[in-house]
């Protein structure tokens, strides 16, 4: 089947430091990847629509400046956390789908510590 | 073995009808999210559980945390309500980690 590898699994860093998270789907053409942030004891939200070769598209209440969303290929799509911060800390997912109707292919998730 | 699994894979039903789409899982869990996602867009979280029953609008979830199984219900069904429905899971033991349901993708025909 499908597969969304998702990099890196954890990361720890100090405030301030920016961190990019790869999402790539490793045996089909991703036309549309998707990012999630989920805080402790909630849901999962959708920051964020990014199709190949096109701007993403953000959720309301999404920073599009600190959360760099860039998809340059069809099989890859990167989330940077830009200047990070304590409040930033959260598990962050990816999912990509090869069409808009297809079934969504879910990274493994990113667990986003920051100190 | 799937450590998710849902039922049905796919499902087409007629305007009005009762919907039930089933989860079980296999693993510890502290939580239990039902998902949904309309064609072309990205998921949106219909509820999250741990324990019980949970109501809103049309949409019922409920879980049993003794047999590990969880139904999303739909009344009244309606067009509108065609989507993939995915059922993820909040392992205990494994950082947190999330593992989802290969979805149900549901028709309702007017």
């Amino acid at each position: 089947g499908a597969v969304v590898s998702q990099h890196p699994s954890w990361v720890i860093c100090k405030s301030g430091t920016s961190v990019k998270i790869e999402c790539r789907s490793l045996d089909f053409q991703a036309t549309t990847m998707f990012w999630y942030r989920q805080f402790p004891k909630q849901s999962l939200m959708l920051m964020a629509t990014s199709n190949e070769g096109s701007k993403a598209t953000y959720e309301q209440g999404v920073e599009k400046d600190k959360f760099l969303i860039n998809h340059a290929s069809l099989t890859l799509s990167t989330l940077t956390v830009t200047s990070a911060h304590p409040e930033d800390s959260s598990f962050y997912i990816c999912s990509a789908s090869g069409t808009g109707w297809g079934p969504q292919h879910f990274g493994d998730g990113t667990r986003l510590s920051i100190l | 073995k799937n450590e998710v699994e849902q039922s049905p894979q796919n499902l087409t039903a007629q305007e009005g009808e009762f919907i039930t789409i089933n989860c079980s899982y296999s693993v510890g869990i502290s939580a239990l999210h039902w998902l949904q996602q309309h064609p072309g867009g990205g998921i949106v979280s219909l509820f999250m559980l741990s324990s019980g029953k949970k109501k809103h609008g049309r949409l019922i979830a409920t879980i049993n945390i003794q047999e590990k199984h969880s139904s999303l219900h739909i009344t009244a069904s309606h067009p509108r309500d065609s989507a993939v429905y995915i059922c993820a899971v909040r392992l205990t033991n494994r950082d947190d980690k999330i593992i989802f349901g290969k979805g149900t993708r549901l028709h309702i025909l007017p």
